[in-house]
């Protein structure tokens, strides 16, 4: 069974510009999660599907960024505009059951 | 506001000793709590977890216990092995069955280190 997949592995983009995160979840997982480490400290939660509807988005910073799921499958996680403080590692997760999600191995994102 | 805390940034021990390391929460709707480990340049892996019902819950080498009481979790690891060597971050959880739930909560991760 493939694990989840994240695209790209590191982005480096200047302050303004927009950035799109990939995630492909475990097939057959209908939860999904974004979740964000910022400079080595704990790992944030961000959002959470279940299968293509926005279950929770109640750690979603602000309106600069948009994450969707389309069919249930994929998910994106749009960054516009970018923003200094935006810069850490985003992990993507998928589960059957809520508790035991598995990871994805996370985008490195650097704004300057 | 930190509702899981890992006080101990990191952690040295020598192989084939037990390692502990610990994790407080502040928030009593918490009921089911995980650890996962974590190496460089890859996600977190899920190692273990319990729920609020019980006080211990084994797996091999590692033994998650849950003192409710006292907010308070730990893992051992007996033996530990040069491989365990990793950032652990304990997690919670709460509200099974309600939108939250699946929402995991993390502490800001322990350094473990396993000397040969």
């Amino acid at each position: 069974e493939a694990g989840v997949t994240q695209f790209p592995s590191h982005s480096v983009i200047e302050k303004g510009q927009t950035v799109t995160l990939r995630c492909d979840p475990i097939s057959g997982h209908d939860n999904l999660y974004w979740y964000r480490r910022v400079m080595g400290k704990e790992i944030k939660f961000l959002l959470h599907f279940v299968k293509e509807s926005k279950q929770d988005e109640s750690g979603m910073p602000n309106n600069r960024f948009l994450a969707e799921r389309t069919g249930g499958t994929y998910s994106t996680l749009k960054v516009q505009p970018a923003e200094l403080e935006d810069s850490g590692v985003y992990f993507c997760a998928s589960s059957r059951q809520r508790y035991e999600q598995y990871f994805g191995p996370g985008t490195r994102l650097t704004v300057t | 506001d930190q509702q899981v805390k890992q006080n101990s940034p990191s952690l040295s021990v020598q192989e084939g000793r037990i390692s502990i390391l610990n994790c407080d929460y502040t928030n009593s709707m918490f009921d089911y709590f995980l650890w996962y480990k974590k190496y460089p340049a890859e996600g977190p892996t899920f190692l273990i977890s319990i729920s609020s019902i019980k006080d211990k819950n084994e797996d091999g080498r590692f033994t998650v216990f849950l003192n409710k009481s006292a907010k308070h979790l730990s893992l051992h690891i007996v033996p530990s092995q040069p491989g365990d060597s990793a950032v652990y971050f304990c997690a919670a959880t709460y509200g099974a069955g309600g939108t939250s739930y699946g929402k995991l909560t993390f502490g800001q991760g322990t350094i473990l280190t396993v000397h040969p």
